[in-house]
Formats: C-alpha cells, sequence, structure tokens
C-alpha cells in the first residue's frame, strides 16, 4: 500500500483562482516532507522541503502547510497561471535517501 | 547549463534488445540516485550511489538491470532483454545531502 496518499487526482482551474491540494502520509520515522512540480516529460523540480518542526513554507505564490501530528500536509496554489499546468507530488523523506514518493495530483489551469 | 543531464531524452527498442541511459549529475555532488516512472504514478526508487559505490538497491531492480558510476562521476543504467513491462521513464537525480535531490529531465524508454 503507498505511504503517500493524494488528493484529489486531478483538477481544473481558471486562470487567476486559487487551489489546494493534499497529501495524507503513513511514512514513520518521518524526516521531512517534499513538494516537487513535474511539467510533462519532464522531472520533477522542487518547490517546498519542510522539517518536522515546520508548519508551512512558502515559495512564490506556492504554500505548503504540514500537521506532524495528523500526518497531513497541503500545497496552496494562489493566483494560479497557465504555467501552474503540471503535476504535484507529494514526498516523504523517511532517512537519508528513502523517498515515498504519492502519484500526484494533475493540475489544469485554463484561461 | 549545470543541471542534471539525462541521455537519450527518448529511446524506443525491441522486447529483448539490451538499452544504455547515461546520467550526469550537478559537478560537485557526490550523491546520484536513479527512479523509475510510470505513467499516472509518482517515481519510485531503483538504486542510490554515494560516489562509485553503489549503497542500496531496491527489489525493482531485477538481474536484468545493472547500473555502475565507475568514477564517481556520471552513471549508466543498463536494463539487458528488455520487456514491454520495462517501458517507463528513468530519472536520474543527484544530491550533495539527502536533504535536496535535483532531478534530471529522465529518459523515456518505449520497448515494443
Amino acid at each position: 500500500k503507498n505511504q503517500v496518499e493524494q488528493s484529489p487526482q486531478s483538477l481544473i482551474i481558471l486562470e487567476g483562482k486559487n487551489c489546494t491540494l493534499q497529501c495524507n502520509y503513513t511514512v514513520s520515522p518521518f524526516s521531512n516532507l517534499r513538494w516537487y512540480k513535474q511539467d510533462t516529460g519532464r522531472g520533477p523540480v522542487s518547490l517546498t522541503i519542510m522539517t518536522f518542526s515546520e508548519n508551512t513554507k512558502s515559495n512564490g505564490r506556492y504554500t505548503a502547510t504540514l500537521d506532524a501530528d495528523t500526518k497531513q500536509s497541503s500545497l496552496h496554489i494562489t493566483a494560479s497561471q497557465l504555467s501552474d499546468s503540471a503535476s504535484y507530488i507529494c514526498v516523504v523523506s523517511e532517512d537519508d535517501y528513502k523517498l515515498s514518493f504519492g502519484a500526484g495530483t494533475t493540475v489544469t489551469v485554463r484561461a | 547549463d549545470t543541471g542534471v543531464s539525462q541521455d537519450p531524452r527518448h529511446k524506443i527498442t525491441k522486447r529483448g534488445q539490451n538499452v544504455t541511459f547515461r546520467c550526469d549529475p550537478i559537478s560537485e555532488h557526490n550523491r546520484l540516485y536513479w527512479y523509475r516512472q510510470t505513467l499516472g504514478q509518482g517515481p519510485e526508487f531503483l538504486t542510490y550511489f554515494q560516489n562509485e559505490a553503489q549503497l542500496e538497491k531496491s527489489r525493482l531492480l531485477s538481474d536484468r538491470f545493472s547500473a555502475e558510476r565507475p568514477k564517481g562521476s556520471f552513471s549508466t543504467l543498463e536494463i539487458q532483454r528488455t520487456e514491454q513491462g520495462d517501458s517507463a521513464m528513468y530519472l536520474c537525480a543527484s544530491s550533495l545531502t539527502h536533504y535536496e535531490q535535483y532531478f534530471g529531465p529522465g529518459t523515456r524508454l518505449t520497448v515494443t
């Protein structure tokens, strides 16, 4: 069973609107949680990395939150742009190099 | 461009053929990782090198798969006797610490 579950699987939003992606995980022990953006046919690019003690981290219009007690994270995209159309992957690090990847949420931004 | 590079970007091969992919990490990074990603799924860990030493191999890495990093710089991933189930995107990542991994653009393999 995948230890990192993301929802929704996909969503469509209008340009300029906000959206929130969810990530629930069961990975333990927990070192850090990352959100990556992956454009079609490209490798993932890191958006945010949060350690156990961090609750929120922003990168431009992307804001990630983390609740380590409930093992939930979210990624909020503000004022979406067409270039935000991509897959967003939640990744939980157990320790060192052992990363558990979610299946991703595919976001489509329409004009 | 000083990022992670992979070659080729796309490979189409017939079942039973051998293929080899190359990854050039960011120059000062001593850690290198290989992942496999199938359509609609997140990447899955295959193997990890620290310098030239291969320190971990996933159970996904069958005996048809072999990876090398002979001089601690670039790495190659070879798949022997390819099967249709090997069709996937093969991603390489590198890092200086485990905290941040930088991914390459991937090699898309199609086995016909």
